[in-house]
């Protein structure tokens, strides 16, 4: 079975710095997408950055940008110049034949 | 094309009584998961379904919960006799069939279910 882990259930970090969120995931299987998702206190789920499995260069939205790094079944969050806007729980998402959520990472941005 | 729209928003219930949670998938999905959230905790999946069959239902509690997702009409999440425990938000997410291009889950805002 999939599984996905991130192993920081809390980080905090200054506004303006850049900050990363860890996520590993196990799977035996050779085609999938990953997803980084951000929930702030509204609660409402946001799709934040998505990578799929079979492009090796790694996805950038604006502020965030990924490093995947398939063989190591790694797929982490880079945010720079951090916004207060960015406070909330990041959730970490593998998707091959069923999506399977981390338990999240909540990040508090400093002002 | 309408997000995945979820109702009712907030919802509340007397413990013993039944709650029914609806999830209307975005145009075009034919898949659908719910999960459940505790305040300041990740999300919990409960189960995955497809119209008119449940692919995995290994998150759902085994009694008083049941889920469906009819081949017309919205998915629904039913809680039978709720107790104080129950009380949570409740997301639905729907996606196209996996393995497609264009793969993505797409959330409604939540059903905050509380039970007094």
């Amino acid at each position: 079975a999939q599984t996905v882990t991130q192993s920081q259930p809390e980080m905090s970090v200054q506004e303006a710095e850049t900050v990363t969120l860890s996520c590993t995931y196990d799977t035996s299987e050779n085609n999938y997408y990953l997803f980084w998702y951000k929930q702030p206190p509204s609660r409402q789920m946001i799709l934040v950055i998505r990578q799929e499995a079979y492009k090796q260069q790694n996805a950038t939205e604006n502020r965030f940008s990924v490093n995947f790094q398939k063989a190591a079944k790694s797929f982490s969050l880079k945010i720079s110049d951090s916004q207060l806007g960015d406070t909330a729980m990041y959730f970490c998402a593998y998707y091959g034949n069923k999506l399977v959520f981390g338990a999240g990472t909540i990040l508090r941005v400093k002002s | 094309n309408a997000g995945v729209m979820q109702n009712p928003r907030h919802l509340v219930r007397r413990r013993g009584q039944e709650a029914r949670l609806r999830c209307s998938p975005m145009k075009g999905h034919s898949h659908v998961y719910w999960y459940r959230q505790l305040p300041e905790e990740g999300l919990k999946f409960m189960v995955y379904l497809q119209k008119e069959n449940i692919i995995d239902e290994s998150g759902m509690p085994k009694e008083r919960f049941s889920a469906e997702f009819p081949k017309e009409g919205p998915s629904i999440l039913r809680i039978q006799q709720v107790v104080r425990g129950d009380s949570a938000a409740y997301f639905c997410a729907s996606s196209p069939p996996p393995g497609g291009r264009g793969t993505e889950a797409f959330f409604g805002q939540g059903t905050r279910l509380t039970v007094v």
